[in-house]
């Protein structure tokens, strides 16, 4: 069954050193979601990503994020400076075109920033 | 926006016992519900959705209904596994510019013992 995988599992770094995650979404899907947990919160949304440009993003998703899709197959997480905050679980969907209802994830990538 | 609350874990039944967790949401308009489940080490799945007032999701035995009148979507199941540990995700969808983003709740740790 295909899957989105995501890599690193985890990731440690530096306060104010640049990170990026990666994230292999299900082939023939278009809509692309990056989402992120602190521990012991919510779920948040952090963007949507559709036809190669952003679609939506929520507040949290200011000019230190950006993402990319650079290749057919990646899309990318790129956190410039990392901040103590910035330590979560970080999650990667996607979801096929006329099928809004269902986004699927992969297992996420826990940064650790120190 | 939308919101979700759900209940505090964690919650710890005996096999075989009833499993409620509660799940309330606000929104506009007439968002599609979901629950999803993460087992350990692993991503978010979908468990289960509803996209209008009075439909009922069910999968593996787990059911929810929407209610609109009450503005929930408590996700039950008659008789527990020990392989239903997990953690347990109340969301709605937000359709906004179209990208229909996820709006999660805290999640609910469930453990069932033999």
């Amino acid at each position: 069954e295909p899957e989105v995988t995501q890599t690193p599992s985890h990731q440690v770094t530096q306060m104010g050193q640049e990170v990026i995650l990666r994230c292999v979404p299900i082939s023939n899907h278009l809509y692309f979601y990056w989402y992120r947990q602190i521990l012991g919160q919510k779920v948040e949304f952090l963007v949507s990503f559709y036809n190669n440009e952003i679609s939506e993003k929520s507040e949290i998703f200011d000019d230190q994020f950006s993402v990319e899709r650079p290749d057919g197959s990646n899309f990318t997480l790129k956190i410039r400076s990392t901040k103590l905050e910035d330590s979560a679980m970080y999650f990667c969907a996607s979801r096929r075109q006329g099928d809004k209802n269902i986004q699927y994830f992969g297992a996420g990538t826990r940064l650790s920033v120190l | 926006g939308n919101s979700v609350t759900q209940m505090e874990g964690p919650v710890t039944l005996s096999e075989e016992a009833f499993l409620t967790i509660n799940c309330t949401y606000t929104a506009t308009g007439y968002p599609s519900l979901f629950w999803y489940v993460q087992y350990p080490g692993e991503g978010l799945q979908l468990l289960l959705k509803a996209t209008k007032a009075d439909d009922k999701g069910s999968n593996k035995g787990f059911e929810a209904t929407y209610r609109k009148e009450t503005t929930s979507f408590h996700l039950e199941k008659g008789s527990v596994q020990v392989s239903d540990s997990a953690v347990y995700f109340c969301a709605t969808a937000y359709s906004g510019a179209g990208s229909y983003q996820l709006t999660f709740g805290k999640g609910t740790k469930l453990s069932v013992i033999p």
